[in-house]
């Protein structure tokens, strides 16, 4: 079955870009209807949707965060990227990415999530 | 803040039932069927129990079922029991502008 694993520094400084990788094994990212997610979880609060990229390249973000963010895939790899741009505190959170289903709307599988800590 | 609201706690004896509410607006819940839950045990990533509203994924319990109602959908789970302690999340779709929407968060407890 398709598992997902988040890759990536744990700790950075205010002001850089924090890079997370995800790879996907057991399956192909080209996987028509599938798009490949990020969301995260701040410290003691709920989820947040971040973005999603199709295979073709076609991204898809938070208003929220569309500023800062941008995520790519590398089909060769079978793995997707984030990028976060002028990271804070407030960015200090724990990463999951997961395949979404395109046309029902569902998150699943899910990374075991990867915690980042952003602090001077 | 989130898109969507939950209560922050629920909880309910073993063998009994409890509900649990997501509510939205008629630019998410209320206009997509496209409602899902995710179970999320401490320290661990969300699982996926319910999805479009109503269906359960491959090995999700039958106790588990999701239904809708306007701009609010629920999950209720059955006959508790002791692991089905842990924080459960609403998801919907939100459209062209919002794309996915979470709720905050509800902490089962079985008492």
């Amino acid at each position: 079955q398709v598992q997902l694993q988040e890759s990536g520094p744990g700790l950075l400084k205010p002001s850089q870009t924090l890079s997370l990788t995800c790879t996907v094994s057991g399956g192909s990212i080209i996987s028509g209807g599938y798009f490949w997610s990020w969301i995260r979880q701040r410290p003691g609060t709920g989820l947040q949707w971040m973005g999603y990229i199709y295979y073709s390249g076609s991204a898809y973000y938070n208003p929220s965060l569309k500023s800062r963010l941008t995520i790519s895939v590398d089909t060769s790899k079978n793995q997707f990227s984030l990028k976060l741009a002028s990271v804070t505190a407030a960015d200090t959170a724990v990463y999951y990415c997961a395949r979404y289903s395109g046309g029902t709307c569902w998150f699943d599988p899910w990374g075991q999530g990867t915690l980042v800590t952003v602090s001077s | 803040q989130s898109a969507l609201t939950q209560p922050p706690s629920a909880s309910g004896s073993p063998g009994q039932s409890v509900t649990i509410s997501c509510t939205g607006t008629s630019s998410d819940v209320g206009g997509y069927n496209y409602v899902s839950w995710y179970q999320q045990y401490p320290g661990k990533a969300p699982k996926l129990v319910i999805y479009e509203v109503t269906k359960r994924p491959s090995g999700v319990p039958g106790r588990f079922s999701g239904s809708k109602s306007g701009n609010t959908a629920s999950l209720t789970v059955s006959g508790l029991q002791a692991d089905d302690e842990a924080d459960y999340y609403c998801s919907s779709y939100g459209g062209s502008d919002n794309f996915e929407v979470f709720g905050g968060g509800t902490k089962l407890t079985v008492l």
